[in-house]
């Protein structure tokens, strides 16, 4: 099984502030994805395949990495982006999600 | 417009059984592959498995493959999960998914299932 290390788990941003997150995989995979959580809603894919950005995302938000190192990231920290965000892989089974990062507004 | 709505979560004993389930409309349910993710209080998301359209294919988490069944109904558009000896540990809300073979597209609001003596 793939373990998915995200971090930091928990991250505050000022509006206008840059933010990254880091997702590690315990073994090589090709293809990532990180969703969107609200409190109370359901998860939503926000980013595929390491960098592509799903319908409606905001060109602010982007993803890179490769083998075992990904990354997210916000140009300019709305207050919009309040969420929990989880990144997943689907290089092999089972499918596994990271534990999450919760960005919350400074 | 792609909506799921599950159904049949509630309150179970430890040891019990539970049936979810989830309906789809607005695509061509019997096309698309779907999953169940589940979400413990205040914690991440977990993948409990998959079915492929014919339901010829089912992949599971390991630690839930001999709990967990997940079927499917393409003549109602629905997709169950079927649960047993079911502990604590399950209390979770669970979601079914549209599995595109790429990403989870779509999901539903969840139902929640309470596992208390």
């Amino acid at each position: 099984e793939i373990l998915l290390t995200q971090s930091p788990a928990i991250i505050a941003a000022s509006p206008g502030e840059k933010v990254t997150i880091t997702c590690s995989a315990s073994s090589s995979v090709s293809y990532m994805n990180w969703y969107q959580q609200k409190p109370g809603s359901s998860p939503k894919i926000w980013i595929y395949g390491i960098s592509n950005l799903a319908s409606g995302v905001p060109a602010r938000f982007s993803g890179s990495g490769s083998g075992t190192s990904f990354s997210f990231t916000i140009n300019s920290m709305e207050a919009e982006d309040v969420a929990t965000y989880y990144c997943q892989q689907r290089s092999s089974y089972p499918l596994t999600f990271g534990a999450g990062t919760k960005l919350e507004l400074k | 417009e792609v909506k799921l709505l599950e159904s049949g979560g509630g309150l179970v004993q430890p040891g019990g059984s539970l049936k979810l389930s989830c309906a789809a409309s607005g695509f061509d349910f019997s096309r698309y592959w779907m999953s169940w993710v589940r979400q413990a209080p205040g914690k991440g998301l977990e993948w409990i498995g998959e079915i492929n359209p014919d339901s010829s294919t089912i992949n599971y988490t390991p630690s839930l493959k001999d709990k967990f069944i997940i079927s499917r109904d393409n003549a109602k558009n629905t997709l169950y999960l079927q649960m047993s000896k079911v502990r604590s540990e399950d209390t979770a809300l669970y979601y079914c998914a549209v599995y595109d073979g790429y990403v989870f597209a779509y999901w539903g609001q969840g139902t929640l299932v309470t596992v208390s003596a």
